[in-house]
């Protein structure tokens, strides 16, 4: 068990819908990023934040959007979604913002788009 | 960035050693290799990493060659949990963390 929780654990919609998945981090870890992983894709890095504010982005479709709150959870949204965007979600944290900083990941979100 | 080149997959016998092998030719003086391993679509699993010096803990050991261009993950002795994707990513400051394809690693008994 790593400390990072995501829920929900599977997810299943239609395309056009939106949708919301929420990690929470290891106790005391500031940062938080989202990756997707899909089978044509392998895994890939989507966002980053650190203590509520953007770091860095990747490759993250306008679609998509993230945001950090005070209590260091954090939420994507999935927005008109597609076919393609079934995949699993992955959030990890770690302390700092530096990426010498071991990330730790959650067990992920099965987002699959009907 | 640094790009590396691993081969995509190993076998290895359990209680043997498993020597996963990494090239990062192009690696440049600040960025550390780091190892992952994922396990049949479970959350990637931090190993070890280091920058110049080999480095062990309790899950493996990493050996990094001198000049820096090429590293060895060792997991000393394999067990069929090991069974799994291992990603070798070089980091450099301030971007991604960047998956390639990794080596599967496949361990029988």
């Amino acid at each position: 068990d790593s400390g990072v929780t995501q829920t929900p654990k599977h997810l299943i919609t239609a395309t056009g819908q939106r949708v919301t998945l929420r990690c929470s981090p290891r106790s005391g870890d500031l940062s938080v990023y989202w990756y997707q992983q899909s089978l044509d894709q392998g895994l890939q890095f989507l966002i980053q934040y650190y203590n509520g504010e953007e770091r860095a982005k990747g490759n993250i479709l306008e679609r998509f959007s993230a945001q950090q709150f005070p209590d260091l959870h954090s939420e994507l949204n999935l927005s008109s979604l597609e076919l393609g965007d079934s995949a699993l979600y992955f959030c990890a944290s770690s302390v700092g913002a530096d990426y010498y900083n071991e990330q730790f990941f959650g067990p992920g979100t099965r987002l699959t788009v009907l | 960035d640094a790009k590396t080149t691993q081969p995509p997959s190993m076998d290895c016998a359990e209680g043997r050693a498993a020597n996963l092998p990494c090239n990062h030719s192009t690696i440049s003086g600040n960025e550390y290799v780091y190892w992952y391993r994922q396990i049949h679509s479970q959350g990637p699993q931090y190993i070890i990493h280091g920058l110049k010096n080999n480095e062990t803990n309790e899950m493996a050991s990493l050996i990094i060659t001198e000049d820096r261009k090429s590293s060895t993950l060792i997991l000393p002795h394999a067990t069929l949990r090991d069974t799994a994707v291992y990603y070798c990513i070089v980091r450099p400051p301030g971007t991604a963390l960047i998956f390639g394809k990794g080596t599967t690693l496949s361990v029988s008994s």
